[in-house]
């Protein structure tokens, strides 16, 4: 069975410094891995997506993420966070048809 | 020229009714789901039709039923509310040509069961 762990459940940024939430999966064959974002009382927004090639992807909002295939990761990073960035952050993992998540990480970046 | 949508957005009801909750997505996806948000925002599929035949179904009460009448909506329908069904329900779509293909969420339906 495959699982997705986000071992943070908060984190603190300042704005202009870059901001990494971390991803780790477990799962049987290659996996195609997720990031969404959601904002308070909104639904969850596609950021981007690993299936193969390039470890290190890019996707909205200026967001990327690198995959780790030796350490089983998937961070999202951003060089440079807003305050606009603050929300909360699912990772997620699908190596057949369900698509399992994270329990969140809340990105909180202060001014 | 919203992509999923569902109503109502807001749900209060009495333990013992019966509701239902709609979904469409003009995307032309021949995927649709259902997924719960619990308090904690955790976030679990319920359900998955594909071509308007259910092919998930985790393990989920009985009372709540999907329906697709056709490959653009996705209802669902619970009955005998609980105070354990509060929680956000979204639905979500994809187009299965393959699985990496990521999923577009509605704004959710917030059900609160008193």
């Amino acid at each position: 069975a495959q699982s997705v762990a986000q071992p943070e459940d908060q984190v603190n940024v300042a704005e202009g410094n870059p901001l990494t939430v971390k991803c780790t999966y477990s799962v049987s064959g290659n996996p195609y891995l997720f990031w969404y974002v959601q904002y308070p009382n909104r639904g969850l927004q596609f950021l981007l997506k690993y299936i193969t090639g390039d470890n290190l992807v890019k996707g909205s909002y200026g967001f990327e993420a690198e995959f780790n295939k030796s350490q089983t990761s998937f961070h999202l990073k951003k060089p440079s966070a807003l305050v606009s960035d603050s929300a909360l952050y699912f990772c997620a993992v699908r190596p057949y048809s369900t698509l399992t998540f994270g329990k969140g990480t809340m990105l909180l970046v202060s001014p | 020229d919203t992509a999923v949508s569902q109503t109502p957005k807001y749900l209060v009801t009495q333990m013992g009714n019966d509701k239902s909750i709609k979904c469409e997505q003009n995307l032309g996806h021949d995927t649709m789901y259902w997924y719960k948000q619990d308090s904690k925002k955790f976030l679990k599929i319920m359900f998955s039709y594909n071509n308007k035949e259910l092919i998930i179904n985790e393990t989920v009460p009985n009372r709540f039923s999907p329906k697709s009448p056709d490959k653009a909506h996705l209802n669902l329908h619970i009955n005998s509310l609980e105070l354990g069904d509060s929680a956000v329900y979204f639905c979500a779509s994809s187009q299965t040509s393959g699985s990496s293909n990521e999923q577009f969420f509605g704004p959710g339906t917030r059900l609160t069961v008193l």
